[in-house]
């Protein structure tokens, strides 16, 4: 089974609304990341965690936080977004990362808006 | 640094004709290379995946793509589309660590 699943498919908030999205995973992979998707472009890393501790940020503001409860779960908690910040969000799994030509299997996104 | 660059953002076909997407890669390391398909309004699915083991890589729905070293190249291909192939592809190279550097993405659009 290569099956990630995202909640909830679909999310809008205000500016001044908190928000989390989820990510599960039950393919014993050790490592989960965070992408954003704007349309008609590649996805765009955001975060990734290795055995449940974070190992790279790209920069992203702060108002977007991370968290990987454990092996299975990620969450992305959402506070004070901008417009901008409407796109797609892929959650995404793999065996452990730092090995060479881990293969990342994606989950089905949540679309944001944000008014 | 790693790279992948996918020549055509949008290709367009008929039906039952050969599909081709390009993709030229820069590494300066033998290169772990990834095709993703994204259909409307879904995640990424995995179609194929080169990792040195052969340079004709077979993948799912009937695609596959050859690595080709002298040219930096690792092209997509179908012998016959189908309206379900629609979607857009996504070529992707890993540095480790974690990150997959992904080309601009090509959009097929089959026609009848």
């Amino acid at each position: 089974d290569t099956e990630v699943t995202q909640t909830p498919k679909h999310l809008v908030m205000g500016m001044t609304n908190k928000k989390s999205l989820k990510c599960e995973q039950h393919m014993g992979h050790r490592a989960m990341y965070w992408y954003k998707q704007k349309a008609k472009k590649p996805p765009e890393l955001m975060f990734v965690y290795s055995y449940e501790k974070l190992s790279i940020n790209e920069s992203v503001p702060s108002r977007f936080s991370p968290e990987c409860p454990n092996s299975s779960l990620l969450n992305l908690h959402l506070h004070a977004l901008q417009p901008e910040d409407s796109a797609l969000y892929l959650c995404a799994s793999s065996p452990p990362s730092g090995s060479l030509g881990e293969t990342q299997y994606f989950g089905p996104g949540t679309r944001l808006l944000v008014l | 640094a790693q790279s992948v660059t996918q020549l055509g953002s949008h290709v367009s076909v008929s039906e039952g004709a050969l599909v081709l997407l390009r993709c030229n890669y820069s590494s300066s390391v033998p290169p772990y290379l990834f095709w993703y398909v994204q259909y409307p309004n879904q995640g990424l699915q995995l179609l194929l995946k080169y990792t040195s083991a052969a340079t004709l890589v077979k993948g799912i729905n009937g695609f596959e793509a050859e690595f080709k070293k002298s040219e930096t190249s690792f092209h997509l291909t179908k012998p016959s589309a189908h309206m379900s192939d629609a979607a857009e592809y996504f070529c992707a190279v890993t540095p480790g660590g974690g990150k997959l550097i992904f080309g601009q993405g090509t959009e097929l659009s089959v026609k009848p």
